[in-house]
């Protein structure tokens, strides 16, 4: 129970599909963040809101658009994605972006992406 | 940005512990040395974290040196569930974390 819930866990789709991948927390944090795991690839930081307002995006394509209704629901939707965009995608959490140093990131477990 | 170094893999006995290395030697005064963990399909979890002092928890101790340019992270006594992959990761105060490729640490019955 890690505080921080993604669904679904595995998704395969075609590359004309559009999906959406969700994230919920469930601890009050403030700030919250998606992150790209490929096959023996460091995690990449895609995207980090903070109070709902979208405040780092890592040059990523617009085939990937982030929405943050509340302080507590992320998203990822999905649309016209490449098989080279198969990889764990992960969200996490914190206090808040200055809290970070001293309460750390709080991650779901991920939602396993194949695109066909 | 200061950078970590880690060994790439490194394997451990049951029930011994285990020392995990990291180096940092540009790390600079405020920097905050941190440690997640990746266990199979799953996302990174929060080991423990310090600054200047050595700091322990019920998950680990962290040993930090005195130049503060290394660091380790000892796992008391290693269990099976304790395979996974180790990030060490500085925080410089730029409101992320930013993930190496760590240690996978392999844990023999």
């Amino acid at each position: 129970e890690t505080g921080v819930t993604q669904t679904p866990r595995h998704l395969v789709m075609g590359m004309t599909n559009k999906k959406s991948l969700k994230c919920e927390q469930h601890l009050g944090h403030n700030a919250m963040y998606w992150y790209k795991q490929s096959a023996k690839k460091p995690l990449e930081l895609m995207f980090v809101y903070s109070l709902e307002e979208r405040v780092e995006n890592n040059s990523v394509p617009s085939r990937f658009s982030p929405e943050c209704p509340n302080s507590s629901h992320l998203f990822l939707h999905l649309h016209t994605l490449q098989p080279e965009d198969s990889a764990l995608y992960l969200c996490a959490s914190s206090q808040d972006r200055q809290a970070l140093g001293w309460m750390g990131l709080f991650f779901g477990s991920g939602t396993q992406l194949s695109v066909l | 940005d200061a950078k970590t170094t880690q060994p790439n893999s490194m394997e451990s006995n049951e029930e011994e512990p285990v020392h995990l290395p990291c180096n940092h030697s540009t790390i600079s005064g405020t920097d905050y040395i941190h440690w997640y963990r990746q266990l199979p399909s799953q996302g990174p979890e929060y080991v423990i974290h310090g600054l200047t002092s050595n700091v322990n928890n019920r998950m680990a101790s962290l040993a930090i040196a005195e130049d503060r340019k290394s660091s380790t992270l000892i796992l008391h006594r290693a269990t099976l569930r304790d395979a996974a992959v180790y990030y060490c990761i500085l925080y410089f105060g730029n409101e992320k974390l930013t993930f190496g490729t760590g240690t996978r640490l392999t844990i023999i019955p």
